[in-house]
């Protein structure tokens, strides 16, 4: 199986500066068509994940520009340039390579 | 597009469940369907994987030969019927509609994003 690791485990970020989640994965996610293999979640408080950035830097529908994921084989971030109060919740990164049995990174709690 | 969840509930060590998925919104019957869990206060757990078209089936190893994924297409319903379940099932079981396997089987090239509310599943005596 493929450990996913996000680091840090939880942060506190003040509205308007920048948020940054490190994940990292035990082998390489990049696909031989090309894609990493790496979505980003954010689970808010009592709700279903909801999808941020799947194949490593693609923005899902209805996401907001400030949160862009970059990165490439087993190093993977997310950035958020100005954090909002709305953003509050726990990301988790996912790991698709080995489509269906996905892996979750452990969660980083994000506090605003 | 709606995943309602339903079938939770309190039950004993080593009793059983049948939770149930019922999928409005897109034609159920074509694609990939997926449980993941989500234990008290803790992460995202991928559990089980079922195909639209082939019935091909896929469970997480802790859930091997306790947990069986189902649908009745006619239905639009997705099943997990879940067995000798143990304290550590504990969790709130969300369903999905899957996001990379119809990519990848080439029958989708849609990343889909839809998930149900969960029901939620207590193992204790």
């Amino acid at each position: 199986d493929i450990v996913m690791i996000q680091a840090p485990l939880s942060l506190s970020v003040t509205p308007g500066e920048p948020a940054s989640i490190s994940c990292r994965s035990s082998q390489s996610l990049l696909h031989s068509n090309g894609y990493n293999c790496l979505d980003w979640y954010l689970q808010k408080p009592g709700q279903s994940p909801q999808l941020l950035i799947y194949l490593g830097t693609n923005r899902a529908s209805g996401v907001p520009e400030r949160f862009s994921g970059s990165g490439s084989g087993t190093d993977f971030t997310l950035k958020i340039s100005r954090v909002e109060a709305e953003d509050v919740g726990v990301y988790y990164c996912m790991q698709a390579l080995q489509t269906p049995m996905y892996t979750f990174g452990q969660g980083t709690k994000l506090e605003v | 597009v709606r995943l309602v969840e339903s079938g939770g509930g309190l039950v004993q060590p080593g009793g059983s469940l049948r939770l149930s998925c019922a999928v409005s919104g897109f034609n159920f019957r074509s694609y990939a369907m997926t449980w993941v869990r989500q234990a008290p206060g803790k992460g995202l757990e991928w559990v089980s994987t079922l195909s639209g078209s082939d019935g091909r089936a896929y469970y997480t190893d802790s859930v091997k030969g306790r947990f069986i994924i189902s649908r009745d297409n006619s239905q639009n319903t997705l099943y997990l019927q879940i067995n000798s379940l143990r304290a550590e099932d504990t969790a709130i079981y969300y369903c999905t509609k899957d996001p990379y396997y119809d990519i990848l089987t080439g029958s989708s090239r849609d990343r889909p994003d839809y998930w149900g509310q969960g029901t939620l599943v207590t193992v204790s005596s």
